[in-house]
């Protein structure tokens, strides 16, 4: 069955320090992989994805993501971070068995970013 | 383009009522599925709908229940409603059936069942 392991239930980071948020995943066949966002009472928003090719992926607001296949690791990285990236982060993946459309997600992680 | 959206928002039930949830897609999407977030089960998967057929369903009791219209909206409704279905219900659309399709969110149905 697929799934998806996001180890750490809280990322503490202060300001301007780089931020990695990790994701590891079990999939059967090649994995799709996703990364989402989601701020107090709102909805999941699109950061990237990884489909084929180029291990790093380069996402919305600086997000940057790396797939790497021996570890089946996908952890969300940025430079630098910002007091405004503070919020709720997901991993998804989906695989040929997965089903059509369906995502599986892992548990989220939350991201504290402080000043 | 306007994105995903749902309506209500917010939702106030009591045990044993049914509800229904409206979801709107991003224009000229065809694809839509639901998603179900509590604090303790995180975001598990409803069921997809294409084309008005479900082509998908996730592992939830018969009370949960969706269609899809020519239009590609889709409702899902839940019946006999337990304390337990308080959650956040997320629609998500994407363009077609494409395994490598992006889902776009809404901003959710927040229902609370007393």
């Amino acid at each position: 069955a697929q799934s998806v392991a996001q180890p750490e239930d809280q990322v503490n980071v202060a300001e301007g320090n780089p931020l990695t948020v990790k994701c590891t995943y079990s999939v059967s066949g090649n994995p799709y992989l996703f990364w989402y966002v989601q701020y107090p009472n709102r909805g999941l928003q699109f950061l990237l994805k990884y489909i084929t090719g180029d291990n790093l992926v380069k996402g919305s607001y600086g997000f940057e993501a790396e797939f790497n296949k021996s570890q089946t690791s996908f952890h969300l990285k940025k430079p630098s971070a910002l007091v405004s990236d503070s919020a709720l982060y997901f991993c998804a993946v989906r695989g040929l068995n997965t089903g059509f459309q369906k995502l599986v997600f892992g548990t989220g992680t939350r991201l504290l970013v402080s000043p | 383009k306007a994105g995903v959206t749902q309506t209500p928002r917010y939702l106030i039930k009591t045990r044993g009522q049914q509800v229904t949830l409206s979801c709107s897609p991003i224009s000229g999407h065809r694809s839509v599925s639901w998603y179900q977030q509590t604090p303790g089960q995180g975001l598990q998967f409803l069921f997809e709908y294409f084309s008005e057929t479900q082509r998908n369903k996730g592992n939830f009791p018969g009370r949960f229940s969706g269609r899809q219209f020519s239009n590609s909206r889709s409702e899902m409704n839940v019946s006999t409603l337990e304390l337990g279905d308080s959650a956040l219900y997320l629609c998500a659309s994407t363009p077609g059936q494409g395994i490598t399709d992006t889902q776009y969110f809404g901003p959710g149905t927040r229902l609370t069942v007393l």
